[in-house]
């Protein structure tokens, strides 16, 4: 029973570049969240999708981010016109609906360098 | 406004206990979790524990709820070098799947 997967597991773009970043939950798992690492932090909460629908955006911010979790295929985390302050660690986490104690799986993370 | 708070640093030395402290202020918590980071890997579950519990036993680890002060510790017994990473609390609130998670406490073994 494979992980969540995140690909890439690092990412290199130039300012003004786009970087997109995918996320597999684990098998059964109907929730997928998303978040921000900064060196040397902890991490905050960016996004939380369920199949075709976005449950709560409030950590992500306005412009530029944006995130989707369609029907079929994986979780998406795209980033347009980026800028040197969004070089993170992006961590990709999920969770089965019902019937279990709230903990949620994390991948390995996709680590954004921008230049 | 929900936060959750731990110390920066741990170091001890090889044999001896660890215990690493958080709190936070979201009384409506209902599960807080240990997490730990080893360099350039994800998060892995540690352990959890229910907000109507005040401790929790797992092998080398201890973890002790206070509800009424919102602090939350993890004790680590006969710490091994292999336990050095960044240890991270984190809450889950009643009205949603979120967690909220601690800055993160880098813990170092000392042989």
């Amino acid at each position: 029973n494979a992980g969540v997967m995140q690909n890439p597991r690092h990412l290199v773009r130039r300012r003004g570049q786009e970087a997109r970043l995918r996320c597999s939950p684990m098998k059964g798992h109907s929730h997928v969240y998303w978040y921000r690492q900064l060196p040397e932090e902890g991490l905050k909460f960016m996004v939380y999708l369920q199949k075709e629908n976005i449950i709560d955006e409030s950590g992500m911010p306005k412009e530029r981010f944006s995130a989707e979790f369609p029907k079929e295929g994986p979780s998406i985390l795209r980033i347009q016109q980026v800028v040197r302050g969004d070089s993170a660690a992006y961590f990709c986490a999920s969770s089965p609906t019902t019937g279990y104690t709230g903990e949620l799986f994390f991948g390995e993370g996709s680590r954004l360098t921008v230049l | 406004g929900e936060d959750v708070e731990q110390s920066l640093f741990l170091s001890v030395r090889e044999g001896d206990s660890s215990v690493i402290n958080c709190t936070y202020t979201d009384s409506s918590s209902t599960y807080l979790y240990w997490y730990k980071q080893e360099p350039g890997a994800g998060l892995q579950l540690l352990t959890y524990i229910f907000s109507n519990m005040d401790m929790k036993q797992d092998q080398r680890l201890t973890v002790l709820l206070n509800k009424k002060d919102k602090h939350l510790s993890l004790r680590i017994a006969d710490t091994q070098t292999g336990d050095s990473a960044i240890y991270f609390c984190a809450e889950r609130h009643n009205a949603g799947n979120m967690l909220t998670f601690g800055g993160g406490t880098r813990l170092m073994v000392k042989p």
